[in-house]
């Protein structure tokens, strides 16, 4: 069983067009994260849930819009697709352990390209 | 705000090299500090992590790194290097419990067979 599954795994559309992306993690984490990596590979957070609550937001325009149902699942939604938006979408969970953060488990990445 | 500096973009080497990569974070406070691993085409992965105690932390694959706080550095090591090897390398930080762990730009590392 794949530790945090992302789907899909590539993604090719048109300027314009919306899609979602999906994220499950089956390791009982609590946290669970979005992060962009672009065509430089520099790796940038965009969201962070605990426990379905939304706990970081960082400056990521309003055409994003990540919704977890619950603590297993962290979606992201993208409106209105940009050139700019290419990129891989990763997911990624962690669990605090004795009051620290504990590693990050990342999914395979849903590479997106934006025509 | 807390930042996280790779210094070497790109790291050529020879199989049985030995490798240092730096790392240097700006926060000044108490520190989580990572070292992850993306190979070609595939995911991130955890080769070590320090959070406390010995400074010295060693890691999957052979791979070490020593913390020094006086000069808030985090580098990693492998005192002989694989072609296997061949991958970029990020260095991560936070601050703790809830805070988000910010990446460095990452080290491409190429070794040649």
């Amino acid at each position: 069983d794949t530790a945090v599954s992302q789907t899909p795994k590539y993604l090719v559309t048109q300027m314009g067009n919306d899609k979602s992306i999906k994220c499950e993690q089956n390791l009982g984490h609590d946290t669970m994260y979005w992060y962009k990596q672009d065509s430089k590979k520099f790796l940038k957070i965009m969201f962070s849930y605990n426990n379905k609550e939304l706990i970081i937001n960082e400056t990521v325009p309003n055409r994003f819009s990540p919704k977890s149902p619950d603590k297993a699942h962290l979606n992201l939604h993208i409106n209105s697709l940009e050139l700019g938006d290419s990129a891989v979408y990763f997911c990624a969970s962690s669990q605090v352990v004795r009051g620290r953060d504990g590693e990050l488990f990342f999914g395979e990445g849903s590479r997106l390209t934006v025509l | 705000a807390q930042s996280v500096s790779q210094h070497n973009h790109h790291v050529i080497l020879s199989e049985a090299a030995s490798l240092e990569l730096g790392c240097n974070y700006s926060y000044g406070g108490t520190v989580n500090l990572f070292w992850y691993v993306q190979y070609p085409g595939q995911h991130l992965q955890l080769l070590l992590k320090y959070f406390s105690g010995d400074p010295l932390v060693k890691g999957i694959k052979g791979f070490e790194a020593e913390f020094i706080k006086s000069k808030f550095s985090f580098n990693l090591r492998k005192p002989s290097v694989q072609w296997s090897d061949t991958a970029e390398y990020f260095c991560a930080v936070n601050k703790g419990a809830g805070d988000k762990i910010i990446f460095g730009k990452g080290t491409r590392l190429h070794i040649l067979p």
